[in-house]
């Protein structure tokens, strides 16, 4: 079993829908989980970043953690066809180690 | 947030040459750097973890003398691709914590090399 799961997409909204990114997984020491924004052809943008379980927003973007469940979200509101990208979870907690999701690639249509 | 600067962002060269790329953390001291490497249209490949002042640790498959890590400073990584073949070809990317796993991770720019 992989230690970060993330269904791969591809996913394709019309401009505006609210978007939900997905990641499940099995460690339960991870503490720390983080979402970036990958272009093509350039490294990942660290969007949010959260400690435990909880919510934070930032903008059009809302994390979700549920420890217990071991799920993570991320939601975009009112998506923008610039918010086309890949969308990566990661997650860390145990050692000095950060463990990331394949990748969900993410289309906005205007 | 935290500001990681790689180059080159792109590279070509012939093969058999060597090429370095080097990582930097801009405005705050990474003990540790990350090196990935990158497919088209995949998930990161963790290459290998450089720490400050001591040798860096593989992953497994990953050539420690095809692949050399140097990480002599707090704010420096470099990854040396020696005597690089077509094969290489890739897109290489760095990553330092601010503070450890604890820390937020960023990521550099991505290097693009290509070897002919």
């Amino acid at each position: 079993q992989k230690e970060v799961e993330q269904d791969p997409g591809p996913l394709s909204v019309p401009e505006g829908a609210i978007v939900s990114l997905n990641c499940t997984y099995s460690n339960s020491a991870f503490q720390y989980f983080m979402w970036y924004r990958q272009y093509s052809r350039k490294g990942p943008e660290l969007l949010m970043y959260t400690y435990s379980s909880g919510n934070k927003e930032d903008g059009r973007f809302t994390a979700q953690v549920d420890k217990s469940s071991k799920y993570i979200s991320l939601f975009i509101r009112d998506s923008q066809p610039s918010d086309s990208a890949t969308y990566l979870c990661a997650m860390s907690g145990a050692g000095n180690q950060f463990y990331f999701g394949t990748g969900t690639s993410l289309t906005v249509i205007p | 947030g935290a500001v990681v600067s790689q180059h080159p962002s792109w590279v070509i060269c012939k093969s058999g040459t060597s090429v370095k790329i080097e990582c930097r953390s801009l405005d705050f001291q990474a003990t540790t750097m990350f090196w990935y490497r990158q497919f088209p249209k995949q998930s990161l490949m963790l290459m290998a973890t450089s720490n400050e002042g001591s040798k860096a640790t593989y992953e497994q498959g990953v050539e420690k003398d095809k692949f050399l890590i140097n990480h002599a400073s707090l704010t420096l990584s470099t990854l040396t691709v020696t005597s690089a073949h077509p094969e290489d070809s890739s897109f290489y990317i760095c990553s330092a914590p601010t503070s450890g796993s604890t820390g937020e991770l960023f990521f550099g720019e991505g290097s693009r090399l290509t070897v002919l």
